[in-house]
């Protein structure tokens, strides 16, 4: 139990456009979802908290405008990355929590961003 | 602030001998503290948690975590390695309000 995938597994876009990365948890309802960047051997850096149903909260230094993240319904969480810049390149992954909450998070496999 | 501290980037251990990757915390409150793991181009996979209670929590794959108070530590333990136990190690704590810490990570390679 306890699944959460993520579309696509990896995404190659052009500088200036915009690319939606989706987040689904499978077989539980997630009240809170989160995404996270990981740049190449480094930590997770989370960018924001999404809550179904309102806005997300982001964290510091991180563009809402720019990381546009939208939590539609209990299973589904996305992420739009607008206009898309070669430093916007990096590992995205998202995790959620089940309505439970039994605290750990489950982790999507992750979206490798590359930006050219 | 809350921190988690990983002080080791790389662990080496010879297959079948035990591991240890290790983890200290500082929070203001009780902590909730986890450990995942991280293969190639993967997500996060949880391991093991402690919220209350004994302070030695098993985990999936034959690890386990001892939570020690006053050190301020969550070690994580495997009595015998096995090469596919090689990957990233993540400890983590929360303070129960929804935002998780993650240390910077401790890549393990057990050699065969």
């Amino acid at each position: 139990g306890a699944v959460v995938s993520q579309h696509p597994s990896w995404v190659i876009c052009k500088s200036g456009t915009s690319v939606k990365i989706e987040c689904r948890s499978l077989d539980f309802q997630a009240t809170t979802m989160f995404w996270y960047r990981q740049f190449p051997k480094q930590s997770l850096m989370l960018m924001a908290t999404s809550n179904e149903g309102s806005k997300a909260t982001y964290e510091q230094g991180v563009e809402k405008d720019k990381f546009l993240i939208n939590h539609a319904s209990l299973t589904l969480s996305t992420l739009t990355v607008t206009s898309a810049h070669p430093e916007d390149s990096s590992f995205y992954i998202c995790s959620a929590r089940d309505l439970g909450y039994t605290y750990e998070q489950y982790f999507g496999p992750g979206t490798r961003l590359t930006v050219t | 602030a809350q921190s988690v501290a990983q002080p080791e980037d790389q662990v080496n251990v010879a297959e079948g001998n035990p591991l240890t990757v290790k983890c200290t915390y500082s929070v203001s409150g009780n902590p909730y503290l986890f450990w995942y793991v991280q293969y190639p181009n993967r997500g996060l996979q949880f391991l093991l948690k402690y919220i209350t209670g004994d302070n030695l929590v098993k985990g999936s794959y034959g690890f386990e975590a001892e939570f020690n108070k006053s050190q301020t530590s969550f070690h994580l333990k495997k009595p015998s390695a096995l090469v596919s136990d090689s990957a990233l190690y993540f400890c983590a704590v929360d303070t129960g309000g929804f935002k998780t810490i993650f240390g910077a990570g401790t890549r393990l390679f057990v050699k065969a």
